[in-house]
């Protein structure tokens, strides 16, 4: 059973322009949602997060907001760059404990 | 601070053999987790460790996997005997205040 979904494999913008990465949860007792990026051959590094209290952080070029009602949780980026191509995981835990992530979405960014 | 580290980094072994990872977390990082992730897919708990003691392994496949953490520090995932559908990077990672950091993986391949 997925709890954590992400429904785009793969995702290609123009560089400078806004990448918009989705992901979509089922349970209702997540509170914490966060963004891994990963790079072919390396471990996944944290890039943002946010609290089920909040509806949007930002750090520089990225941006994430959460819909509680919707389940629904996305990252933004912009401008979005070259560097930014990479896959993206969403991940979501209740009170700190499991880790569930999501199958990844591949974003290119063109140059 | 020194990342997480995991041994080896690659390793190809026939249907049948065992083979065994290793990783060290970040230093004071009480929680320990293994993923498994299959290409195309997000990464999959296998077990967590909080300490010693083992909190989850609900997705670890006993009859073939084991892990273990003795002193609280280091840990070792053994696969005995491997099959086809093992072949994966076994990411090992630890956390502090409800983030996760990765290592690179260990990436096997069964054949």
């Amino acid at each position: 059973d997925q709890q954590v979904k992400q429904n785009s494999p793969s995702l290609s913008v123009q560089e400078g322009r806004i990448s918009i990465l989705n992901c979509d949860y089922t349970n209702s007792m997540f509170d914490y949602f966060l963004w891994y990026k990963k790079y072919p051959a390396e471990g996944p590094t944290f890039l943002i997060s946010i609290s089920s209290i909040k509806d949007k952080n930002e750090d520089g070029r990225f941006t994430v907001f959460l819909n509680k009602s919707a389940k629904h949780l996305s990252l933004h980026i912009v401008p979005s760059q070259p560097g930014d191509s990479a896959v993206y995981f969403c991940a979501a835990s209740a009170l700190g404990n499991q880790f569930y992530f999501g199958t990844g979405t591949s974003l290119t960014v063109i140059p | 601070e020194a990342g997480v580290a995991q041994s080896p980094r690659y390793k190809i072994i026939e249907k049948r053999q065992s083979v065994a990872f290793w990783c060290n977390p970040i230093s004071g990082h009480a929680t320990l987790y293994w993923y498994q992730q299959i290409l195309g897919q997000g990464p999959k708990l296998l077990i967590q460790f909080q300490n010693n003691g083992v909190v989850d392994d609900s997705q670890l496949p006993k009859d073939r996997f084991s892990a273990e953490r003795l002193k609280g520090v280091d840990s070792t995932l053994k696969i005995q005997p491997a099959k086809l559908e093992d072949s994966a990077v076994y990411l090992c990672a630890s956390s502090r205040a409800g983030e996760l950091f990765f290592g690179e993986g260990s990436r096997l391949t069964v054949l």
